[in-house]
């Protein structure tokens, strides 16, 4: 079965640009899940959505990062205009329905490095 | 508030010792408990689960049992290898939240 696949892997951009990453949960999952990860800060939730509706974004940074889920198969988090602090590792993960005892899947990452 | 702690790392270990990977929780009510792994360049697998009290959760060699009392879930393995190596995380998860709640991670190398 196909995990949780994110584009691109890596992503090298100058401070000012607009960066957009892209997630595709897997298939039947009800909720997805951006994630940054830093070795400041760790793992730090940034928004999650249950059925394609953005339901906790209280840990996006600022209003430079915004984040999408058009349909079931596919969710985008971009940042516009990006600076060197955004450098990270973000992930997005998906799960089933709220059962606490379900797992979230996580993708490979995206390796962003804003110079 | 709700929130899971762990030990500080690196571990470092011999190949063949015992691991231990302490995690604590503080929780109002009780919640799910898992250990999530991450190896270089990858994102977290889940790697075991309990859902209530005394429960213990085990896979590939590794055992964490739910301590509601000393509200613990520390993980264990009786004989590490080198690729075992990783970043290991505890997290919780209640019913009523979709969010689970990680600890910050405990690097874990292992020389043969």
């Amino acid at each position: 079965d196909a995990g949780v696949i994110q584009s691109p892997r890596h992503e090298v951009t100058e401070m000012g640009q607009e960066v957009t990453l892209r997630c595709k949960p897997i298939s039947g999952h009800d909720y997805l899940f951006w994630y940054r990860q830093t070795m400041m800060r760790g793992l730090e939730l940034l928004i999650y959505f249950n059925n394609n509706v953005p339901i906790d974004d209280s840990g996006m940074p600022e209003d430079r990062f915004s984040a999408k889920m058009p349909n079931a198969s596919f969710s985008t988090l971009k940042i516009q205009p990006s600076e060197p602090r955004d450098s990270a590792v973000y992930f997005c993960a998906s799960s089933l329905a709220a059962f606490s005892n379900q797992p979230q899947h996580f993708g490979d990452g995206t390796r962003l490095s804003i110079l | 508030g709700n929130s899971v702690t762990q030990m500080e790392g690196p571990v470092t270990l011999s190949e063949e010792a015992f691991l231990t990977i302490n995690c604590t929780y503080t929780a109002t009510g009780y919640p799910s408990l898992f250990w999530y792994v991450q190896y270089p360049g990858e994102g977290l697998q889940l790697l075991l689960k309990a859902t209530k009290a005394d429960d213990k959760g085990s896979n590939k060699g590794f055992e964490a049992t739910y301590r509601k009392e000393t509200t613990s879930f520390h993980l264990e393995k009786g004989s590490v290898q080198v690729s075992d190596s990783a970043v290991y995380f505890c997290a919780l998860r209640f019913k009523n939240t979709d969010k689970l709640i990680f600890g910050t991670g405990t690097r874990l190398q292992v020389f043969p």
